[in-house]
């Protein structure tokens, strides 16, 4: 089974900070890696899939990266509404669509 | 609207049953493949299964391969979780989602992109 292993686990930022998110897989995945949105008590919401392409109506803030095994989740200049936990999933086995343990962000 | 509507959650004894279906509504159901992703308690995401757009694949992850069953009514336009054998590890918000496959560089790739609320499946005796 691949492996996801985000960095950090947790992360304490301010309003308009540039924000960093990592993850690894355990193999390589090319760029089959998805990051998610979650606020507590929501569903998650897909923010970016094969690793770089923005969901339709997100905003341009969010960027990804990445190919391989690693990657990483961009937020330019954090803004009130994006203090939440975020998630990637490598989507290159069907044998399980495996997800990351999560960062949470939360506000400074 | 796209939207998906889970229901069949509640409380069940260690080693009950449970099925939860998910009804989806405002595209070609039968098109998409569609997964179940469960949160324990104050924890993170894990998939579940997952089923091909016709049923004909399916797919578990290890911590419910051969107690779970996934399937699809594309008639109704609804998803099932036949839970078995169920356990207090098993106690989680369970959300089903689309699968959608999107198309870049010349590849596709697939992402959860619709998600429903969630039901609660609580474990306990």
């Amino acid at each position: 089974d691949i492996q996801m292993t985000q960095s950090p686990s947790s992360l304490s930022a301010s309003v308009g900070d540039r924000v960093t998110i990592t993850c690894r897989a355990s193999q390589s995945i090319s760029s089959y890696l998805n990051w998610y949105q979650q606020k507590p008590g929501k569903a998650p919401k897909l923010l970016i899939y094969a690793a770089s392409s923005l969901q339709s109506g997100v905003p341009s803030r969010f960027s990804g990266s990445g190919s391989g095994t690693d990657f990483t989740l961009t937020i330019s200049s954090l803004q009130p509404e994006d203090f939440a936990t975020y998630y990637c999933q490598q989507s290159y086995s069907t044998l399980g669509y495996t997800f990351g343990q999560g960062t949470k962000l939360e506000i400074k | 609207e796209v939207q998906l509507l889970e229901s069949g959650g509640g409380l069940v004894q260690p080693g009950g049953s449970l099925r939860l279906s998910c009804a989806a509504s405002g595209f070609t159901f039968s098109s998409y493949a569609m997964s179940w992703v469960r949160q324990a308690p104050g924890k993170g995401l894990e998939w579940v299964s997952a089923i091909s757009g016709s049923g004909g694949s399916t797919y578990y992850a290890d911590s419910v391969k051969g107690r779970f069953t996934i399937s699809r009514d594309n008639s109704k336009n609804t998803l099932y979780l036949q839970m078995n054998s169920l356990r207090a590890e098993d106690t989680a918000v369970y959300y089903c989602a689309k699968i959608y496959k999107f198309s870049a560089a010349g590849y596709y790739y697939y992402g959860m992109d619709v998600w429903g609320q969630g039901t609660t499946v609580t474990v306990s005796s």
